[in-house]
């Protein structure tokens, strides 16, 4: 079984500004995924950015980045130069790899806001 | 372009009624699932489905069940809505460990 807790129910960034969002996770699994997700108010599920555990290195996708503590269990988001545009809920999720691929256990959401 | 597509978007339903969503994808992916997202919940799995004719329950089946005939398409029912499952439901659809999809949701008010 999994579970991804967001302890962060709400989080506001001035614009231009980096912000973190926090997440832990469990699982059993070896062989895992985790992914951010960003659903903004169109309610459309966006990947943000996903990580392989086996992978050390840290993914990026652009103004994103994680850091990921797989002995703490630990994946947080990191989003630098704020723009409105990233104003949305965000899901941090975990998937198990091999045949069960895409059943995703989700946190609770993150709603980010941010201010001009 | 790739897509998910949930053909109801909005739908109003009187308790004891039989409901039905449907969720196409035209990737030809293998899996696909049912979510339901409730605030200060998240989402949550309903059902899974990893080829035509095979289903596994998810974290929260009760009440509901699904149906996979064709590839491409993936039914959720709803026997005798309730109250209670008044919810946006999420279509999603993968193949191995590529890029997992959504639908836009469907939003399903049972009064």
């Amino acid at each position: 079984a999994q579970t991804v807790t967001q302890s962060q129910p709400e989080m506001s960034v001035q614009e231009a500004e980096t912000v973190t969002l926090s997440c832990t996770y469990d699982t059993s699994e070896s062989n895992y995924y985790l992914f951010w997700y960003k659903q903004p108010p169109s309610r459309q599920m966006i990947l943000v950015i996903r990580q392989e555990a086996y992978k050390q290195q840290n993914a990026t996708e652009n103004r994103f980045s994680v850091n990921f503590q797989k002995a703490a269990k630990s994946f947080s988001l990191k989003i630098s130069d704020s723009q409105l545009g990233d104003t949305a809920m965000y899901f941090c999720a975990s998937s198990a790899g091999g045949t069960s691929y895409g059943k995703l256990t989700f946190g609770q959401g993150t709603i980010l806001t941010v201010h001009p | 372009d790739v897509k998910v597509t949930q053909s109801s978007r909005y739908l109003v339903k009187r308790t004891g009624e039989k409901v039905f969503l449907e969720c196409v994808q035209d990737m030809d992916h293998e899996n696909m699932f049912w979510y339901r997202q409730d605030p200060g919940l998240g989402l949550r799995l309903i059902y899974f489905s990893y080829d035509v004719k095979m289903k596994e329950k998810g974290d929260i089946p009760e009440g509901y069940s699904v149906s996979r005939e064709k590839k491409e398409r993936f039914s959720l029912i709803l026997e005798s809505a309730s109250t209670n499952q008044t919810s946006m439901y999420l279509c999603a659809s993968s193949y191995r460990g590529n890029t997992i999809y959504f639908g836009e949701g469907s939003w399903l008010t049972v009064v």
